[in-house]
């Protein structure tokens, strides 16, 4: 079964950093993209970042280029996200999710995990 | 970036009925495009793929259609568990960007 489990979030100040993790289990990591999207509570979804299966291709949201950094490491089966010069508006709970296809392209997100609430205080 | 616009964006029903939400593109995404479910504090889970293909152990209540900018969700025969808000996705082009959400709320 296929499990994602998100940790590292908590309480930052404004201009601070924070690495979140998403331990993955139940298949085989290093065949497919893995994403992180963010939610603020009580709002809707936003697609922060992705990384392909040998981390040699990242894309990001223009929001958070610059100040977020996406990597993998295969052998220890996760993903993680470097978040710098943190914002308030960076205010959410952070989703990794896996995509859906093994293939050399991304797809959609078929496995999500329970997500991690990141705060930036002001 | 490619906009996506859901409508409407809260509707009530009742258990048994059928519901259709509807999402458009501001521009052609071909079906690259994914239905999802988030019931309260809840991660998101998968529904439609590909405009149309249901994923695997999802009820077959739950059906897509649609192609370049004009897509929907029906729901038929509405059940208490689908009581939920509902959100579309293109995965045609970065940044991948959602729908507004839809919430699907009991009458």
């Amino acid at each position: 079964e296929v499990h994602l489990v998100e940790s590292g979030g908590g309480l930052v100040q404004r201009g601070g950093s924070l690495r979140l993790s998403c331990a993955a289990s139940g298949f085989t990591f290093s065949n497919y993209w893995m994403n992180w999207v963010r939610q603020i509570p009580g709002k809707g979804l936003e697609w922060v970042a992705n990384i392909k299966q040998d981390g040699s291709e990242k894309y990001y949201v223009d929001s958070v280029k610059g100040r977020f950094t996406i990597s993998r490491d295969n052998a220890q089966n996760k993903l993680y996200l470097q978040m710098d010069s943190l914002r308030a508006e960076d205010t959410a709970v952070y989703y990794c999710a896996k995509d859906d296809s093994s293939s050399p392209w991304p797809t959609h997100f078929d496995y999500w995990g329970q997500g991690a609430l990141v705060t930036v205080s002001s | 970036d490619i906009q996506m616009t859901q409508s409407p964006s809260s509707l009530s029903a009742s258990v048994g009925d059928t519901v259709t939400i509807t999402c458009r593109a501001s521009q052609d995404i071909s079906s690259w495009l994914v239905w999802y479910q988030q019931e309260p504090e809840k991660a998101p889970k998968s529904l439609i793929y590909t405009a149309s293909r249901l994923q695997s152990g999802v009820p077959s209540r739950f059906s897509g259609s649609g192609s370049g900018t004009d897509f929907t969700l029906t729901i038929s025969s509405l059940q208490p568990e689908d009581f939920a808000t509902y959100y579309c996705q293109q995965y045609r082009d970065y940044p991948r960007t959602f729908g507004q959400g839809t919430k699907v709320e009991i009458k």
